[in-house]
């Protein structure tokens, strides 16, 4: 069955730390996305990134990366230098091809703190 | 470019009246879904709409229903509203249903006493 594993339920980090949010899923489908969303206290999901299962590369934007490892299934976020205007709730989410792929499903979330 | 719209951002509901949640996707997107999050039970995908088509549901009772009209503008209604109804509904659009990068509104805060 699909589901998505955010094991961290909290992180709580110092400004200028790097931190790295793991992201476990499960699927039977060989044609899948996976995304992350930032939520912060207002409750707009802000999309991040999206990857496709064919596409194993990882990815840098700016502060942050991200490391997609279909031998282990897992999608992680590193944000590097964090800054306190980080703090929010980050989520991973799976769509898939036998889902019809809008059907996100996602993980608890962790909550990321940043303190100055 | 706009993003998705929500209306109403915040209401109050007494147990067993109903309410209508509107959703405007961002221009051009013709997929709407929508999800529930509430602290126990979080994200929830509720259904999703194309061409003015239910193409999913998730696993939630009847009083939750929703609909899409010509200009892919959505709504969803909650029927005989319990307690448990309380949540944040998000609505969120895509170009297509075929993996395009979803994006999500603000949200509706839902709170029924």
């Amino acid at each position: 069955a699909q589901k998505v594993t955010q094991a961290q339920t909290e992180i709580s980090v110092v400004e200028k730390e790097d931190v790295t949010l793991d992201c476990v899923y499960e699927t039977r489908d060989t044609t899948y996305y996976l995304f992350w969303y930032k939520q912060p206290p207002s409750g707009e999901l802000v999309f991040l990134i999206r990857r496709n299962s064919f596409d194993e590369q990882n990815e840098i934007s700016g502060r942050y990366s991200w490391n997609f490892q279909k031998s282990t299934s897992s999608f992680n976020f590193t944000i590097t230098a964090s800054q306190v205007v980080d703090s929010a709730v980050y989520f991973c989410a799976l769509s898939e091809e036998a889902g019809g792929y809008n059907k996100l499903i996602f993980g608890a979330g962790t909550r990321l703190a940043v303190h100055p | 470019k706009a993003g998705v719209t929500q209306t109403p951002r915040y209401l109050i509901k007494t147990r067993g009246q109903q309410v209508t949640l509107s959703c405007s996707p961002i221009s051009g997107h013709r997929s709407v879904s929508w999800y529930q999050q509430t602290p126990g039970q979080g994200l929830q995908f509720l259904f999703e709409y194309f061409s003015e088509t239910q193409r999913n549901k998730g696993n939630f009772p009847g009083r939750f229903s929703g609909r899409q009209f010509s200009n892919s503008r959505s709504e969803m209604n909650v029927s005989t509203l319990e307690l448990g109804d309380s949540a944040l509904y998000l609505c969120a659009s895509s170009l297509l249903p075929s993996g395009n990068t979803i994006y999500f509104g603000e949200g509706s805060w839902l709170t029924v006493v």
